[in-house]
């Protein structure tokens, strides 16, 4: 039972357009929403995250947006660059067996062309 | 500041061998996490620990286990190896809570078992 899915394998835009992740779930009990970034060979890395009593976060050219009757969220990346290219992870927060932990989704690969 | 550390990074186990990975972090974090990264499937959590000295099971356990005997490391071994259980783990840590910039990932290993 997938908790938290990202529906897109993979996703191409072209440098200096905007590029759109998206990412549903399922348990309206999370409670926060987190955006990793992984390159190749590297552990994830913390991009931005948004609280489930904020609609919209938004740091530098990334900006993540939750529609909480959707149970959808989604991460804008604008403008988008080379170095944007890597697989991008959704995450939910919530408590299960009296600890908080992340749920992941199953990552988007991000590809920036020149 | 070395943030997380995971050794091996590297390992090939035949079927039936027995292994430990080491995860250890500097951040006085409370909480630890093994994940494995599998195609297609996201990071799933096999074993979590709240404290020293605490472990619990996380969404897929079976063949794994680990220790918490000090605050800044985590084990996870495999008794008998199977090649199901080739994959790239990733150990995590966090503070109480994961509200902010959630978890501090290791670089990942990458087992491979033949």
């Amino acid at each position: 039972d997938q908790q938290v899915k990202q529906n897109s394998p993979s996703l191409s835009v072209q440098e200096g357009r905007i590029s759109i992740l998206n990412c549903d779930y399922t348990n309206s009990m999370f409670d926060y929403f987190l955006w990793y970034k992984k390159y190749p060979a590297e552990g994830p890395t913390f991009l931005i995250s948004i609280s489930s009593i904020k609609d919209k976060n938004e740091d530098g050219r990334f900006t993540v947006f939750l529609n909480k009757s959707a149970k959808h969220l989604s991460l804008h990346i604008v403008p988008s660059q080379p170095g944007d290219s890597a697989v991008y992870f959704c995450a939910a927060s919530g408590v299960a067996q009296g600890a908080q932990k992340l749920v992941f989704g199953q990552g988007t690969r991000l590809t920036i062309n020149p | 500041n070395a943030g997380v550390t995971q050794t091996p990074k590297f390992r090939v186990l035949k079927t039936g061998q027995s292994m430990t990975l080491l995860c250890a972090q500097d951040m006085n974090h409370e909480y630890m996490y093994w994940y494995r990264q599998d195609p297609g499937m996201g990071l799933r959590l096999i074993h979590y620990s709240v404290g020293e000295g605490t472990t619990a099971k996380g969404e897929v356990p079976d063949g794994y286990n680990v220790s918490r005997l000090k605050k800044q490391n985590f084990l996870l071994g495999l008794e008998s190896a199977a090649p199901s259980q080739t994959s790239v783990y990733f150990c995590a840590s966090s503070s109480l809570t994961v509200y902010g910039n959630g978890y501090t990932f290791g670089s990942g290993t990458r087992l491979t078992v033949v």
